[in-house]
C-alpha cells in the first residue's frame, strides 16, 4: 500500500455518460497528479495540482475535467468520452519541497469506454 | 526527448541478483536518477533515487558511474514478485514544469523460476 487510493478500480461507461474518478492520499502531501496510460504507451502526465491550484495542464481535451477540493482529494470528471480514452488512469501525490520530490502512485482506475 | 536508454527486456533467475542498466549520457548536474517499477496493471512503485552517490534501501541498490552517464539498479535476490517493467527516469529537483517525471518504455524484467 502506497497511501494513495483510487476508486473505482474498474469502470465501464458509454460515450454519453458522465462519471468521476476519485483519488485520495493519506500521506500529508501537497501536490497531486493525474496520469493516463494507454495500451503499449508510456505514462502521460495530464494534470498537476500544487496546494490545490492547477499548475500544469498538458493539452488535455476538455472532456476531462479535474477538481482538487483539498490537498488530500483529487477528482477527474469525465463526460462524452471516446473509445480511444480507454486506458489506465493513475493518480499520484508528492510533497513539493523544492528538492527531488518522490511521487507515490495509486493502483489506478481501468476505464473502458464503449 | 528520450533522456534515458534501457534494454527493452531482461531475464533473471530466481534468487540471483538482477542488474538493470540505464544510459543517461545527457544528464545535467542537477538532475536525479529515479527508478520506478510497474507490475502488470498496477500503479508504478517507487524504488530508489540518487544524484551522485550510490544508494541502497530495503528494495534495491543504485550504482551511478562517476561521470553520471549511466547507472545500474540492482535487486540483490530476485523473486518471482519482482517481475515487472522497470523505469529509469532522469529529472530535476522539482515536480513541475520542465522537471516533471517523464516515463519511457522501461525494461521488462522477467524472473525465471
Amino acid at each position: 500500500e502506497t497511501g494513495v487510493t483510487q476508486t473505482p478500480r474498474h469502470l465501464v461507461m458509454g460515450m454519453t455518460n458522465k462519471k468521476s474518478l476519485k483519488c485520495e492520499q493519506h500521506l500529508g502531501h501537497n501536490a497531486m497528479y493525474w496520469y493516463k496510460q494507454s495500451a503499449k504507451k508510456p505514462l502521460e502526465l495530464m494534470f498537476v495540482y500544487s496546494l490545490e491550484e492547477r499548475v500544469e495542464n498538458n493539452s488535455v481535451p476538455s472532456r476531462f475535467s479535474p477538481e482538487c477540493p483539498n490537498s488530500s482529494h483529487l477528482f477527474l470528471h469525465l463526460h462524452t468520452l471516446q473509445p480511444e480514452d480507454s486506458a489506465l488512469y493513475l493518480c499520484a501525490s508528492s510533497q513539493d519541497s523544492g528538492s527531488a520530490d518522490t511521487q507515490y502512485f495509486g493502483p489506478g482506475t481501468r476505464l473502458t469506454v464503449l | 526527448d528520450a533522456k534515458t536508454t534501457q534494454p527493452p527486456s531482461m531475464d533473471c533467475a530466481e534468487g540471483r541478483a538482477a542488474n538493470l542498466p540505464c544510459n543517461h549520457s545527457t544528464i545535467s548536474g542537477n538532475e536525479y536518477v529515479y527508478w520506478y517499477r510497474q507490475i502488470h496493471s498496477q500503479g508504478p512503485q517507487y524504488i530508489i533515487h540518487g544524484l551522485k552517490n550510490n544508494e541502497t534501501n530495503e528494495m534495491a541498490s543504485l550504482i551511478i558511474t562517476e561521470d553520471r552517464k549511466s547507472s545500474t539498479l540492482i535487486l540483490p535476490h530476485a523473486t518471482l514478485r519482482d517481475t515487472a517493467v522497470y523505469y529509469c527516469i532522469v529529472r530535476g529537483a522539482s515536480n513541475f514544469g520542465n522537471e516533471k517525471l517523464t516515463f519511457g518504455t522501461g525494461t521488462r524484467l522477467t524472473i525465471i523460476p
